[in-house]
């Protein structure tokens, strides 16, 4: 069965310090993968999509950025984080289908708290 | 902007109960889903409806589909206490391998 895994669950950072979340996906080959973020009590903003390695697209212009080296592997990056960057971020991955009609499987989220 | 809206942001139940929410969406959609969230966790995939289909059930989960109003409803009947969660709709964006998420439904079932 296909698992995700996403890692750390909780941060705490200082502004202006860099970070790297990082999402794996086991037993399934070829997903797409999505970077969310969630502020409390509200919906999700998509942040990055990756139809494959090293396809990456960003819905929203910011100081993060995400990277997809392998596979099954999706990161998101920022090299100075701003207190606005902080938040409930979740990872996802859905299988390839015809007319996008597939569901997304989520990770348990990081909670990245700026400092 | 937001391509799915739910109603009400918040509903408070008890417990038996049926609860009813709706979401609206404004452009064309393939398809129609309904997310659950737990305090602090993920979303889990509850039912998918497609654009040609105008209801689906899944256990205690009744999804209908107006594709003239542009609207979704999702029932769940004989509320549990473990319903107790935020539900999300998100459509498709055309064309895209991606979906749009609502601002959710806070369901709250009193004991």
């Amino acid at each position: 069965s296909q698992t995700i895994h996403q890692w750390p669950a909780t941060l705490v950072q200082p502004v202006g310090s860099p970070l790297s979340l990082e999402c794996t996906v086991e037993g399934t080959s070829n997903p797409n993968l999505y970077w969310y973020r969630q502020a409390a009590g509200r919906g999700l903003q998509l942040l990055f999509y990756s139809v494959g390695i090293g396809q990456i697209s960003s819905e929203v212009p910011q100081n993060l950025s995400a990277s997809r080296p392998q596979d099954r592997q999706f990161i998101l990056s920022s090299k100075k984080l701003l207190l606005s960057d902080s938040g409930f971020y979740l990872c996802a991955w859905s299988s390839v289908g015809l007319r996008n009609n597939q569901p997304q499987h989520f990770g348990d989220g990081t909670r990245l708290s700026i400092l | 902007s937001q391509q799915g809206e739910e109603d009400p942001q918040a509903l408070s139940i008890q417990e038996g109960e049926n609860a009813t929410m709706n979401c609206s969406y404004k452009t064309s959609i393939n398809n129609l889903q309904w997310y659950r969230q737990n305090s602090g966790r993920g979303l889990v995939h509850l039912i998918l409806i497609r654009s040609n289909e105008r209801e689906k059930h899944s256990g205690r989960l009744r999804v209908t589909l107006d594709t003239s109003k542009k609207s979704s409803s999702l029932l769940i009947t004989a509320s549990r206490a473990a319903d107790t969660a935020s539900y999300f709709c998100a459509t498709d964006a055309p064309g895209a391998q991606k979906l749009v998420f609502g601002q959710g439904t806070r369901l709250t079932i009193n004991p």
